[in-house]
C-alpha cells in the first residue's frame, strides 16, 4: 500500500459527459502528480501541484485540469469525454518538488462509451 | 524530441536466475533516471534511481548501471523470483522537475517456476 488513495477505482460514462477524479496523498507529502496511463501512449505526465500551486504541466488536454486543496488532496476534471480518454489515470505523490521517487495510487480507470 | 525506450518488451526467466533489463534514452541532458515496477492491477513502484554523474548503483538485489557514452541504463534483478514478475518502466527527468518523469514503454517480465 503506497499510503496514496484514489477514487473512484472505475468509472464507465458516455463522450461529452464530464467526470472528477480524486486523489488523497501520502500524509505529509506536498507534491501531487497526474499521469495517464494508456495502451497506445504508455505513461504521460498531466500535471504536477505542489502545496496547492501548479508547478509543471505536460501533455494535459484543456478539456482537462486539475487543482489541489488546503488539505493537500487534488482532484482531476476531464471534460468533453472523448474514446480516446478510456484510460487508467495514476496519481502520485512526494515529500519534495524534485525527487523522481513518487508514491503511486493505485488507479482510476476510466471507460468512455 | 525526448523519447526513452525499451529494447526488448517481454522477457521471461527462470526462477532464480538473473535478470537484465535493458533501456535507451535520448536527451543526454536528464539528471537522473529511475526504474518502476507495475505489477497488475497496480500502480508503479520505485525501485531505485541514479544520478546522470554515476554508472552504478545497487539496492536490494537489483543494480542499475547507466552508459552515458551510448545512452544505456539497464536494471539486473539477482536471483529473480516469482515476485518479481511485473512490468518494468525506465524514467528520465531533471533535477529542477523531479516529479515529471518521462517513461518508456516498459518491459514485461516473465518468471518461471
Amino acid at each position: 500500500d503506497s499510503g496514496v488513495t484514489q477514487t473512484p477505482k472505475h468509472l464507465i460514462t458516455a463522450t461529452g459527459q464530464r467526470v472528477t477524479l480524486r486523489c488523497s496523498p501520502r500524509s505529509g507529502d506536498l507534491s501531487v502528480y497526474w499521469y495517464q496511463q494508456s495502451l497506445d501512449q504508455g505513461l504521460q505526465f498531466l500535471i504536477h501541484y505542489y502545496n496547492g500551486e501548479e508547478r509543471a504541466k505536460g501533455n494535459i488536454l484543456e478539456r482537462f485540469s486539475a487543482q489541489q486543496f488546503p488539505d493537500l488532496h487534488s482532484e482531476l476534471n476531464l471534460s468533453s469525454l472523448e474514446l480516446g480518454d478510456s484510460a487508467l489515470y495514476f496519481c502520485a505523490s512526494s515529500e519534495t518538488s524534485n525527487t523522481g521517487e513518487l508514491f503511486f495510487g493505485e488507479g482510476s480507470r476510466l471507460t468512455v462509451l | 524530441g525526448e523519447s526513452v525506450g525499451l529494447h526488448l518488451p517481454t522477457l521471461s526467466v527462470q526462477e532464480g536466475d538473473n535478470s537484465i533489463i535493458n533501456c535507451a534514452y535520448s536527451n543526454s541532458a536528464s539528471d537522473y533516471f529511475i526504474w518502476y515496477k507495475q505489477e497488475s492491477g497496480k500502480g508503479p513502484q520505485f525501485i531505485i534511481d541514479i544520478r546522470s554523474n554515476m554508472d552504478k548503483r545497487q539496492g536490494q538485489r537489483v543494480t542499475v548501471l547507466l552508459n552515458k557514452t551510448v545512452k544505456h541504463l539497464s536494471l539486473q534483478i539477482a536471483a529473480t523470483q516469482p515476485g518479481d514478475s511485473a512490468v518494468y518502466f525506465c524514467a528520465e527527468s531533471f533535477y529542477n522537475q523531479g516529479g515529471k518523469l518521462i517513461f518508456g514503454q516498459g518491459t514485461e517480465l516473465s518468471v518461471k517456476p
